[in-house]
């Protein structure tokens, strides 16, 4: 069974943090993303990877950065955590030139207080 | 950019209704995907369309590809409430098709 795994569910984080949120998978998938979900904005995309050490800014990236050393993992960066980065993260993985086929992890629900 | 207006933004529906949502832009778009996301989980891939006019189900779903290539709707018949989530709407964006751009979604819940 294919997987997109994320370390956390839930995290609480404290202002001024620096935050990590991982996201692996195993379906050898060169694309990554990384989404932000929050309610009546649906899915917005923070950054997108397409290879390793390769990335690309989505439409919301400010106050965020990445990291894909490897190709199975690719992890969200808070430098400095804010309250309004308080949101649900969403990873995904899919193939080169199959986007439809994109695969979701279960979500980071992050709190910054 | 590209974007994906999803109607309504939420429904309320008791068991054994029929549901219909839809999904309209000002691009044409060459793929249509449907994705439903169930509480506490990441959204997983329902539907997807490839031609203009393509009509597909899923089980007691049924999605079709508009014929102008800039809506699609998604029908649910005979609701449950297992049916419950957000759906979405979304389909690769232009001049970059490893991205996808997502409607703002539809919350769907089913009174028993």
């Amino acid at each position: 069974d294919v997987k997109v795994t994320q370390s956390s569910r839930y995290l609480v984080k404290r202002t001024g943090e620096k935050v990590f949120l991982e996201c692996v998978q195993d379906m050898d998938h060169e694309n990554m993303f990384w989404y932000r979900q929050d309610p009546g904005l649906g899915l917005r995309l923070i950054y997108f990877s397409y290879d390793v050490k390769m990335k690309e800014k989505g439409d919301i990236p400010e106050g965020y950065s990445v990291s894909r050393e490897k190709k199975e993992r690719f992890s969200l960066i808070l430098e400095s955590a804010s309250t309004n980065q308080t949101s649900m993260y969403l990873c995904a993985s899919s193939s080169v030139g199959i986007a439809d086929r994109a695969f979701f992890g279960q979500g980071t629900r992050l709190t910054v207080v | 950019g590209q974007q994906l207006n999803q109607s309504p933004q939420s429904m309320f529906i008791q068991e054994g209704e029929d549901v219909s949502m839809n999904c309209t832009s000002s691009s044409i778009f060459n793929t249509w995907l449907w994705y439903k996301q169930e509480p506490g989980e990441g959204p997983v891939l329902l539907i997807a369309l490839y031609k203009a006019g393509e009509l597909t189900s899923n089980g007691r779903l049924t999605a079709q590809f508009g014929i102008t290539r800039k809506d699609s709707f998604l029908n649910i018949s005979a609701s449950i409430p297992s049916d419950v989530g957000i759906y979405f709407c979304a389909g690769p964006t232009q001049g970059g098709s490893e991205k996808l751009v997502f409607g703002k979604g539809t919350k769907l819940t089913v009174n028993p």
